[in-house]
């Protein structure tokens, strides 16, 4: 059972569309991490948030973290084929440890 | 400066073997972390050590176990290997323990159990 949920699971749009990833949970995180992973590459961190109702930007990602912070979104503007990957979200738990979502795929087709 | 490390990139064994895996983090870099990654269950946090100490784990079974060593590398073995452990297995090193600085992943090493 994954703590972190992200939908949807896959995601395939045009080249300057916008799109949305979500990560939901039922419980609070201290922290919550974005992540991009390239194929056969490891993750990449994109952004840390840690306030409740915070907003991240950078370039044209957008990062949003919950008021109550059990969920977060990842909003992309204008995508472009170099914005292709899985994205992973990123909770540290109470116990300290950091749990992973199952990801989105993202593809971007010029 | 040098990335995360994992060797080897790709193997192949059967059910019952055992197998080891290497992990050399970001110089100065103390703190560890394994994590299996599957299609379906996403990325697995296995276990973190931390100057030699293993700092937490994660719900797997004990043939899954792991060490690190004075100069920070660190592996993680396998033993009697069963179908489901078909994996990418991603080592990732950060400055500090606890999870909640950012981690720095290698490539992954990709193990297929025939």
């Amino acid at each position: 059972t994954q703590l972190l949920e992200q939908s949807p699971q896959f995601l395939s749009i045009q080249e300057g569309e916008n799109l949305t990833v979500y990560c939901n949970s039922s419980s609070v995180f201290s922290s919550l991490q974005w992540y991009r992973q390239e194929p056969g590459e490891g993750p990449v961190l994109l952004v840390t948030v840690v306030t409740g109702g915070e907003v991240k930007k950078l370039k044209r990602l957008t990062f949003q973290f919950g008021d109550a912070r059990k969920d977060s979104s990842l909003h992309i503007t204008a995508a472009q084929p170099g914005d292709t990957g899985l994205y992973l979200c990123a909770g540290t738990d109470s116990w300290g440890k950091l749990q992973f979502g199952a990801g989105t795929q993202v593809v971007v087709t010029p | 400066k040098a990335g995360v490390t994992q060797t080897p990139r790709y193997l192949i064994k059967t059910r019952g073997q055992q197998v080891t895996l290497s992990c050399s983090p970001i110089s100065g870099h103390r703190s560890v972390s394994w994590y299996q990654q599957t299609p379906g269950q996403g990325l697995q946090f296995l276990f973190e050590y931390f100057s030699e100490t293993q700092r937490n784990k994660g719900n797997f079974p004990g043939r899954f176990s792991g060490r690190q060593f004075s100069n920070s590398r660190s592996e993680m073995n396998v033993s009697t290997l069963e179908l489901g452990d078909s994996a990418l297995y991603l080592c990732a090193s950060s400055l500090s323990t606890g999870n909640t600085g950012e981690l720095f992943f290698g490539e992954g090493s990709r193990l297929t159990v025939l």
